[in-house]
């Protein structure tokens, strides 16, 4: 059975830098084709891909957000964090993690709940 | 980068069939996948691949795609189909970029 769950602060000042991590469990991200990428939904609106990060460490970023974004994985802790600096307002959202079975063309099957991150002084 | 746009909302009778555009520029060479999501909750994979359904998924969910739209149609709706849904493609020409649509809110009357 694979289940990821986010966890991270619920709360950042504006400029700070936001660390999400992704805990999961069923699947191994060492296996061929297998990815983790993250979502994010600002209250009441639509949802917006960030990242991803596969098994063999190729990674993709939205481009208008990539020079803030890095990912990671930990396949030893089964992790995966993705790391935003500077971050403002806007940033507002309750964030995803979710499994992506195959490569490249990707869907996401298994999502986490979500954790909401607020960004406010 | 790329656009996919959707109806923001479409209201359907109990019973009825529901129809849930997804358009997006010769959207028809690409994969889509559709997601649906209740207030509150995470979003759902329920197609995949234009057409395939995830375990679990009633065939009453069903999707096609050609041209510049992408159409998921929901038959003999329920009132537990009340919810939003997404589509959402990988753009292989853009470096893997992965977009979401803009979501349609559907109304069981």
């Amino acid at each position: 059975q694979i289940t990821l769950k986010e966890s991270g602060p619920t709360l950042v000042k504006p400029t700070q830098t936001l660390t999400l991590t992704c805990t999961f469990s069923g699947f191994s991200l060492t296996t061929a084709g297998v990815g983790v990428g993250w979502i994010r939904q600002p209250p009441g609106k639509a949802l917006e891909w960030l990242a991803l990060i596969y098994w063999n460490d190729d990674y993709h970023y939205t481009p208008s957000l990539k020079s803030r974004f890095t990912i990671t994985k930990d396949t030893s802790n089964n992790q995966v964090v993705l790391t935003m600096t500077n971050m403002d307002p806007v940033d507002t959202a309750t964030y995803y993690c979710a499994h992506s079975p195959e490569y490249p063309t990707t869907y996401f099957d298994y999502w986490g709940h979500g954790t909401l991150v607020t960004v406010s002084s | 980068s790329y656009v996919l746009t959707q109806p923001p909302s479409v209201s359907v009778a109990p019973g009825k069939t529901a129809r849930i555009s997804c358009g997006g520029n010769n959207i028809g060479t690409k994969s889509v996948n559709w997601y649906q999501q209740k207030p509150g909750q995470a979003p759902v994979l329920v197609i995949y691949y234009d057409n395939d359904r995830p375990s679990g998924i009633p065939a009453r969910f069903s999707g096609s795609n050609s041209g510049n739209t992408a159409t998921l149609t929901i038959s003999r709706v329920e009132a537990g189909d009340e919810a939003d849904y997404y589509c959402q493609v990988c753009d292989s020409r853009s470096d893997g970029l992965r977009v979401f649509g803009t979501g349609t809110k559907v109304t069981v009357l």
